[in-house]
């Protein structure tokens, strides 16, 4: 499986924006990079996901590196609500027929100072 | 639009005894899923069902795990007998379909094993 690399923790002040950065090097021409966030106490939950072009939905951006081998994750605004672990995962959907499960790593646990 | 339900959201027990876990996905999601999320590390996926059937349950620690999806709509992940690393959080999530991209995660269910 291919593997992703993040920063085990990052800081922000609130109202400023956040860059999230995930390496995946070994990426293939058909994983989907996909983020997730998980609140303190919470399950995971969706935040946004890309294949070659960059997406922008109501939580975040995602900027994908004309490589592919590297993405990241832009909170325009950081809220303290934003405080999370932020996952970075790749899903090959393509090949396995959606069967290919969901890996998730340590991930970027965020910090937002007041 | 409900969410994914987990029960109980708390439970302590010995080791050795058993435990169940039950899950109700969001209604018309094909693809529900169970992971394990030990303190300080990201959810591990256990099993996967599509209706109710398995499709992964490769990471599922089958001497002691089983996992059941009966019609197609609930879920209960049992453990049987609980050892001491068993402690963790219990993660429900279903998707649409197995090809969607987003998982919508339950609140989990935290089990301290004594």
């Amino acid at each position: 499986d291919a593997k992703t690399t993040q920063p085990n923790s990052m800081e922000s002040n609130e109202e400023e924006p956040v860059h999230l950065p995930c390496n995946h090097s070994t990426i293939s021409g058909t994983d989907y990079i996909h983020w997730y966030r998980q609140l303190p106490s919470q399950g995971p939950e969706y935040v946004i996901h890309g294949l070659t072009s960059n997406v922008n939905n109501r939580m975040a951006s995602l900027a994908i590196a004309e490589d592919r081998k590297s993405s990241t994750l832009i909170l325009h605004r950081a809220t303290l609500r934003d405080a999370a672990v932020y996952y970075c995962i790749l899903r090959d959907l393509m090949n396995s027929g959606g069967y290919q499960k969901v890996t998730f790593g340590i991930g970027t646990k965020l910090q937002v100072i007041p | 639009e409900a969410g994914v339900a987990q029960s109980p959201r708390y439970k302590i027990i010995e080791k050795r005894q058993s435990v169940a876990f039950w899950c109700n996905p969001i209604s018309g999601h094909a693809t529900l899923y169970w992971y394990q999320q030990i303190l300080g590390q990201g959810p591990k996926l256990l099993i996967q069902f599509q209706n109710n059937g398995v499709v992964d349950d490769s990471q599922l620690p089958k001497d002691r795990f089983s996992a059941e999806r009966l019609k197609g709509v609930d879920s209960t992940l049992k453990i049987q007998p609980a050892k001491l690393e068993d402690s963790a959080v219990y993660l429900c999530a279903s998707s649409l379909d197995r090809g969607h991209n987003e998982q919508f995660f339950g609140p989990g269910t935290r089990l301290t094993v004594l």
